[in-house]
């Protein structure tokens, strides 16, 4: 059984569109994060979430996206209006501090036509 | 800005040989991971190294790390066709508390029969 579980696993939208991306995360974790993979390319970062507040951003990361834990466990990641290179596979992780571990979900595909 | 890179980007391999892939990168870190993607699948999680001179194994994976030449390899030992995978490192420099992982472009690796 998966430790992060994430939904939806596949998603396809019309350019322009809101997405919105959900993660729960394994209960006792205390730092969320979101990282995407474009089709065939390496996996970048997008956001960093601590104590309900972003810790830090890439520059991926801009006024379109934005995050939320609104329940104290979904972790959700907003995407206001798709474009086309939005489309890609996005990760949530998660880890406790310092322990070294952190662990993906099986990641939400979204496809932007 | 830390940069890594991997090589060979695509390595070709029969079964029962060894290799090694190399992941190099540009400034100091805190910790070096090592993934494997199986197509369309998430990041498992092969190896955390947090210092220099770091070795860990499991099965015919061997990973080591020197922080001074900022070189990380893995080993692959006897290769089998259930290793063919893209092999991605990544390297955690941490700006703020969390973590925030820089990955490689990855090693796509087929074992042949």
């Amino acid at each position: 059984e998966p430790e992060v579980t994430q939904t939806p696993s596949h998603q396809v939208t019309q350019m322009g569109q809101e997405v919105i991306l959900r993660c729960v995360p394994i209960s006792n974790h205390l730092y969320f994060y979101w990282y995407r993979q474009i089709l065939g390319q390496k996996v970048e970062f997008l956001v960093s979430f601590y104590n309900n507040e972003i810790s830090e951003k890439s520059e991926i990361f801009d006024d379109q996206f934005s995050v939320e834990r609104p329940d104290g466990s979904n972790f959700t990641l907003k995407i206001r209006s798709t474009k086309l290179e939005d489309s890609a596979m996005y990760f949530c992780a998660t880890d406790i501090q310092n322990t070294g571990e952190l662990f993906f979900g099986e990641g939400s595909r979204l496809t932007v036509l | 800005e830390l940069k890594v890179e991997q090589n060979p980007l695509f390595l070709s391999m029969q079964e029962g040989k060894n290799y090694t892939i190399y992941c190099n990168y540009s400034t100091t870190s805190d910790r070096l991971y090592w993934y494997r993607q199986d197509p369309g699948k998430s990041l498992e999680s092969l190896f955390v190294l947090l210092s220099n001179g770091a070795v860990k194994q499991e099965g015919r994976l061997m990973a080591s790390l020197d922080t001074k030449a900022r070189l990380s390899t893995l080993h692959i030992t006897a290769a089998v066709h259930d290793l063919s995978a893209t092999y991605f490192c990544a390297v955690d420099k941490r700006e703020t508390s969390g973590s925030r992982l820089t990955f490689g472009e990855g090693t796509q690796l087929t074992v042949n029969p």
